[in-house]
């Protein structure tokens, strides 16, 4: 079955870690996603990649990194810079082309501890 | 900055009741236009697509596009208690780089 995978589906993050996220996908889908959504509030773009070893910042990148060193896998990491962590995030990957949409995994949701 | 607008709702529907959602956006060069059902604690499952002004029918859903007016709107006919959920629209930023920009979501109602 195609699809997207997140794990895990809840993390814990102690003040000063990193913690990183997992998203893995076997659509063959060239460009990828992560967004961050809050309670009661839209999606809003953390990075994007549209090929293998490149990325660019969204609209709330401070605080995250990401790493896109093969098609499949776009692994985001919350650093201890990101001070407001807790939120559910997203990610989606798509074929290449403005009509295309995006597909969802079923998130991970971040607290702190 | 480019802008998907909805109200957030809740809109409340009898059962068997139409329900509108409507969404309006910034982009005039957007081309492509989607929605997502969002249900509670779940992650967004695309439910259309549309591309050219009109209506798009999809069993119990009809999309309808006025890129004049930049105006989308979600029609969800016999409206069930399991159709209750956000409604997500989406649209295409025309800058490229396949990013879409997401609206806030509607929140429907169902009820018996």
């Amino acid at each position: 079955d195609g699809g997207i995978t997140q794990s895990p589906k809840y993390l814990f993050r102690k003040e000063g870690q990193n913690v990183t996220l997992s998203c893995e996908q076997n659509l063959n889908h060239d460009a990828m996603y992560w967004y961050r959504q809050d309670p009661g509030q839209g999606l809003r773009l953390i990075y994007y990649s549209q090929i293998v070893n490149d990325f660019q910042k969204g609209d709330i990148a401070e605080g995250y990194s990401v790493s896109r060193e093969k098609k499949e896998s776009f692994p985001l990491t919350v650093t201890s810079a990101q001070k407001n962590p807790t939120a559910f995030y997203l990610c989606a990957s798509s074929k290449t082309g403005s009509n295309q949409p995006q597909h969802f995994g079923d998130g991970t949701r971040l607290s702190i501890l | 900055q480019k802008e998907v607008e909805q109200n957030s709702g809740p809109l409340s529907v009898p059962e068997g009741a139409i329900a509108s959602l409507n969404c309006t956006y910034s982009d005039r060069g957007s081309q492509s236009f989607f929605w997502y059902r969002q249900y509670s604690g779940k992650s967004p499952e695309l439910i259309m697509s549309i591309y050219s002004n009109g209506d798009k029918e999809d069993g119990r859903f009809t999309a309808q596009l006025n890129k004049a007016s930049q105006y989308v709107s979600l029609l969800i006919r016999d409206s069930q208690p399991s159709d209750s959920a956000t409604y997500l629209c989406a649209v295409n930023d025309s800058g490229g780089y396949n990013k879409l920009i997401f609206g806030a979501g509607t929140r429907l109602a169902v009820h018996p």
